[in-house]
This record gives structure tokens, sequence and C-alpha cells, in this order.
């Protein structure tokens, strides 16, 4: 049982470049959610998808684009990356929608250049 | 826009000391969880409060709502080294889960 699971661990893009962060969970939970945590920030929500088939925007969704693949997988894509996107990138999960506890993967650092 | 601010931002203590770290909001929530994060990992929740005037206790941490709803603390007694981490509160919102995070406290425990 891996939990969340999120792939690259580190990348580093040149301005321009796009990629796709990956992320899925083995838990059954049915609401999948990206962050991003800059120092002195906090974690601030980018997109989540509170069900399979639905994704509604965050507090910073500009320059981000998602996809619920399935109920097991959510993936955030940059498709032209900028240095303001430098930052680490979390994924997480709950089991519902209204359910209280959050599981994150380990994250993706990304670095922009 | 929610916001919650955190203090103090870092904190260096030594083993066997107590601290407090403080969660304030203007805002109302419906929920205030409170996460630790180790270097290189994800938040890991730690407890969640939902009614004003909550404690809940986990060993030797002690988490409170306040009355309003509005701000939150966590009082950690006789700390040690293992305690080292980033803690994040995040507040919960009347409905759904979408959750507004502090910046977060840095702890370091020194033995």
């Amino acid at each position: 049982n891996a939990g969340v699971t999120q792939t690259p661990k580190f990348q580093v893009l040149k301005t321009g470049q796009s990629m796709t962060l990956q992320c899925a969970q083995d838990m059954n939970h049915n609401s999948m959610y990206w962050y991003r945590q800059d120092p002195g920030m906090g974690l601030r929500l980018i997109y989540y998808s509170a069900s399979e088939g639905t994704t509604d925007k965050g507090e910073v969704p500009n320059g981000y684009n998602v996809s619920r693949l399935n109920k097991r997988e959510f993936s955030l894509r940059l498709e032209s990356a900028a240095p303001s996107q430098t930052s680490v990138y979390f994924c997480a999960s709950s089991l519902a929608w209204v359910s209280y506890e959050q599981y994150f993967g380990p994250g993706t650092r990304l670095t922009v250049t | 826009t929610q916001l919650l601010e955190q203090s103090p931002q870092f904190l260096s203590i030594q083993e066997g000391e107590n601290l407090t770290v403080y969660c304030n909001s203007s805002s109302v929530f419906s929920s205030l969880q409170w996460y630790r994060q180790e270097p290189g990992e994800g938040p890991v929740l730690l407890v969640t409060v939902v009614t004003g005037g909550e404690v809940k206790k986990l060993k030797r941490l002690t988490f409170q709502f306040g009355d309003a709803r509005k701000d939150s603390s966590l009082h950690i007694t006789a700390a040690q080294p293992g305690d080292t981490g980033l803690y994040l509160c995040a507040g919960g919102q009347e409905y759904g889960n979408k959750l507004v995070f502090g910046a977060g406290t840095i702890l370091r425990v020194k033995s």
C-alpha cells in the first residue's frame, strides 16, 4: 500500500518548456488535489478534483491544467513553464470531498530556469 | 480571501522545553487541522478540531480551537528532537475540503 505517489521527484525545465507531473493513489479515494509550496507562503491549492470526472480551479490555477485520468490518477500539466512556477508541488487525496483528512504525496521539486 | 497567520515563523529550543505555536485568522473556519512536515516529505495530518473551544491531546501535543473558530494553538510539552519539523495549520471551509494553509512554523529542538 504505497498511499500517494508522485513522479518525478525532481525536474529542471527551461522557460517555455512543458511537462506533466503525475500523481496516483491506491487508497480508493474520491477526491484529489494539487498544491504548490513556496517559502513563507504555505501550501496553495492549484486545482482539485472532488470526484472522478470533475475538476475545478483552486487559489492559483493560472499557467496550469489538470486531468483526472481515472479514480486513481490526477495529473498536472505546465504548458509553458515560467520561472515563477519554480516550487515544490504536492498531490493529495481524501476519501471524499467532505472528508477532513488529506493524504499527501512526497512532492516534486521543480526548477524553471 | 481567507488568511491564516502562524506565529512564530521559527522556533529553536532545547530538549525538554515547552512551546506554543499560534494560528490566527479574522475568518471563521468549519474545522482546523494541524500538519507536520519533515524535509523532503509531504505534510502528515496530526489532528482535526471542529468545535469551538475544543481541546485535543495527542501524547505531548495539545491542540485547541478558539471559541469563535477563528484561531487555534498547538502546545508541545517537554519537546524532543523528534518533534523537529515544519508545523502547518489549515482551515477548512463551511462545505467541501478546500483548505487554507498558514505559512508554517519551523521548529528545531536541540538535544
